[in-house]
């Protein structure tokens, strides 16, 4: 089983450009989310998916950010029209059922953005 | 709003040396706790819950609510626990999936 897998490891984005992130999974996990850890930050929530839903998006910025975890393939993390402020690292987290106390997360490695 | 507060951003200790991370923490009610850890280049991954009280590598970490603190400690400092260390909380319930961090504790242990 090879985790969670997150892509790509690094991503360098001009202003305004769009920003793509990627994020398998465990096997047999259901459940997504993603985090952002601004630079001297604590990690912050932003929203968690189940496959074709949108459970809670209460920490996404309001506008520019989108999230979606289709059928099939990996859950995808869109910034559009980046701005210098976007520049962060992005964990993804999985787990087998909504109630993370029991389990815990299993992380991804991680995305570092850097918008330049 | 809750909130947790690491008030350390680095903690050096000499190797054999006890050691404590502080974690205070502020929730209206009574949260699930948390410490991750993410060694250099790995993955952020779960240390220890208070809720099933166990000891991980060493580590324990005791809930006191008067204090609103959840500590880490580890009696004696090993080189490979050099790492950073994070604080967290989660709601009960049905929000327990949200997790509010701490800005984390880079502990440096010193041969």
């Amino acid at each position: 089983n090879a985790g969670v897998m997150q892509n790509p490891r690094h991503l360098v984005r001009r202003r305004g450009q769009e920003a793509r992130l990627r994020c398998s999974p465990m096997k047999g996990h259901s459940h997504v989310y993603w985090y952002r850890q601004l630079p001297e930050e604590g990690l912050k929530f932003m929203v968690y998916l189940q496959k074709e839903n949108i459970i809670d998006e209460s920490g996404m910025p309001k506008e520019r950010f989108s999230a979606e975890f289709p059928k099939e393939g990996p859950s995808i993390l869109r910034i559009q029209q980046v701005v210098r402020g976007d520049s962060a690292a992005y964990f993804c987290a999985s787990s087998p059922r909504y109630q993370q106390g029991d389990y815990g997360y299993t992380f991804g490695s991680g995305t570092r953005l850097t918008v330049v | 709003a809750q909130r947790v507060t690491q008030p350390e951003k680095l903690l050096s200790v000499f190797k054999g040396a006890p050691v404590e991370l502080k974690c205070n923490y502020s929730y209206s009610g009574s949260p699930e706790l948390f410490w991750y850890v993410q060694y250099s280049r790995q993955r952020l991954q779960l240390l220890l819950r208070h809720i099933s009280r166990e000891s991980i590598k060493g580590f324990t970490a005791d809930l006191n609510k008067g204090e609103t603190s959840f500590h880490l400690k580890k009696p004696f400092a090993q080189e490979e626990d050099s790492a950073m260390y994070y604080c967290a909380l989660s709601p009960p319930g049905a929000g327990s999936y949200q997790l509010t961090f701490g800005k984390g504790t880079k502990l440096s242990v010193i041969p």
